[in-house]
């Protein structure tokens, strides 16, 4: 079972729309976690970091779920700019972060 | 002003063959990084260096031998390339080897070997 998890999807959204992806963790120990965001052919770049009490940055809120081991993201007002892939990801004890494989969002006009 | 630098952004060579990736940073951050990012997009950590000393050293072949001639820099060389080492690499930096989240990625170097 890998580490952390994702549906990879495509979510195909129109403009808009309100989305959500959720992301399950499998380590316990993992004290923080993150999203960050992926467009096609660069490199990830941290979107937020997502805390027990949730947080929100503009359109975007993330949770954390400990008693559950999950971690949602979600999306309000979806953009054409928001296209690409999501990761979650866990940093555990050892400082090393865990990446999960990514929901891939298509955003339609 | 480009944060995280690597190069080259495109590496094509036949196996076998030796090859060496550079990484710098000019963020002033302890903490560098080497990931792998394999065609079915999973990221996964290599090596960690925090302030030139090694922190982290994933299952990975000796093939492949990361060093750190100063905190900006921390190159990853490759020995005796083969097929599945082809993928896309990512260097990235972090401020504090505790505070990992914040992590700054270069561009990514492709590597195919054919």
């Amino acid at each position: 079972r890998k580490e952390v998890e994702q549906d990879p999807g495509p979510f195909n959204v129109p403009e808009g729309a309100t989305v959500a992806f959720n992301c399950t963790y499998s380590n316990s120990a993992s004290q923080s976690f993150f999203w960050y965001r992926q467009d096609c052919r660069k490199e990830p770049k941290l979107l937020m970091s997502v805390y027990s009490s949730g947080n929100e940055d503009g359109r975007f809120t993330a949770q954390l779920n400990r008693a559950s081991q999950y971690i949602s993201l979600l999306i309000r007002d979806s953009k054409l700019s928001d296209s690409a892939t999501y990761l979650c990801v866990g940093n555990n004890a050892g400082n090393m972060l865990t990446f999960g494989g990514g929901t891939r969002l298509m955003v339609k006009p | 002003d480009t944060a995280v630098s690597q190069t080259p952004k495109y590496l094509v060579t036949q196996m076998g063959n030796d090859k060496s990736i550079k990484c710098e940073q000019n963020l002033g951050h302890d903490t560098m990084y080497w990931y792998k990012q394999d065609s079915k997009k999973f990221l996964k950590i290599m090596f960690s260096y925090n302030n030139k000393e090694l922190i982290i050293n994933e299952t990975v072949p000796n093939r492949f031998s990361p060093k750190s001639p100063d905190k900006a820099h921390l190159n990853l060389h490759i020995n005796s390339l083969e097929l599945g080492d082809s993928a896309v690499y990512f260097c990235a930096s972090s401020q504090d080897g505790t505070m990992v989240g914040a992590q700054y990625f270069g561009p990514g170097t492709r590597l195919l070997v054919l």
